[in-house]
């Protein structure tokens, strides 16, 4: 089954500061990886995709990066600023003896960017 | 602008009562789902649906209900054999069920029993 894990649970900086968040999986047979935000008592809005083919891609200010066969993906954040405060979680689509079809989500880094 | 709608956003069932939470997409997407949110928890999958009259339980099915007669609706009936159903409620779509798509969500519906 796979498992998600996201550390650290919660980070802090201040305003202008580079920043990574991290997202870990088990089981390296996905289909994708994506980045979310929310914003406190609101849904998830999608930030990247990136595809079990692709190594990186980039928005803006945000990059994130997969290394399939360490399990491993990051969020990259330039220049942070206080409206980037949120939480971010990642979800991996698919893995072995998982529904292609059904995402895992990890429970997310909860982001303050201090003015 | 295409996209999902819940509604209502804020929703409180009393003990016993069966409540439904409405979700709707006009992104013309084949799969849809449900998804709960508890504090300090991650997303857990309630149900989900990869074509019309076609749904699939997730891992924490027991006490709810879904139908999907419409491509573009998946309500969700939370039973009174849901024992603590007091959470954030997320519908979300995709093009397909498999491969290489990704998630849209919905903006949620917050549960609470009174």
């Amino acid at each position: 089954k796979q498992e998600v894990t996201q550390i650290p649970a919660a980070l802090s900086v201040p305003e202008g500061e580079n920043l990574v968040l991290n997202c870990s999986f088990t089981d390296s047979a996905i289909y994708n990886l994506q980045w979310f935000r929310q914003d406190p008592g609101k849904g998830l809005t999608s930030l990247l995709l990136i595809q079990s083919s692709q190594r990186e891609q980039t928005s803006g200010r945000l990059n994130a990066s997969l290394d399939k066969s360490s399990g491993r993906s990051t969020l990259y954040i330039a220049a942070s600023q206080p409206g980037d405060s949120a939480t971010y979680l990642c979800a991996v689509k698919g893995g072995l003896n998982t529904n292609a079809g059904k995402s895992t989500f990890g429970d997310g880094t909860t982001l303050t960017v201090k003015p | 602008d295409g996209g999902i709608t819940q509604s209502p956003k804020y929703l409180f069932r009393k003990e016993g009562q069966n409540v439904t939470l409405s979700c709707e997409q006009n992104l013309n997407h084949d799969a849809m789902y449900w998804y709960r949110q508890d504090p300090g928890q991650g997303l857990r999958l309630i149900y989900y649906s990869q074509i019309v009259n076609d749904f699939q339980k997730g891992d924490i099915a027991e006490g709810y209900s879904v139908s999907r007669e419409k491509k573009e609706s998946f309500p969700l009936t939370v039973t009174s054999a849901q024992k603590n159903p007091t959470a954030f409620y997320l519908c979300a779509s995709s093009i397909e069920g498999q491969g290489i798509y990704g998630y849209t969500f919905g903006s949620g519906t917050r549960l609470t029993v009174v």
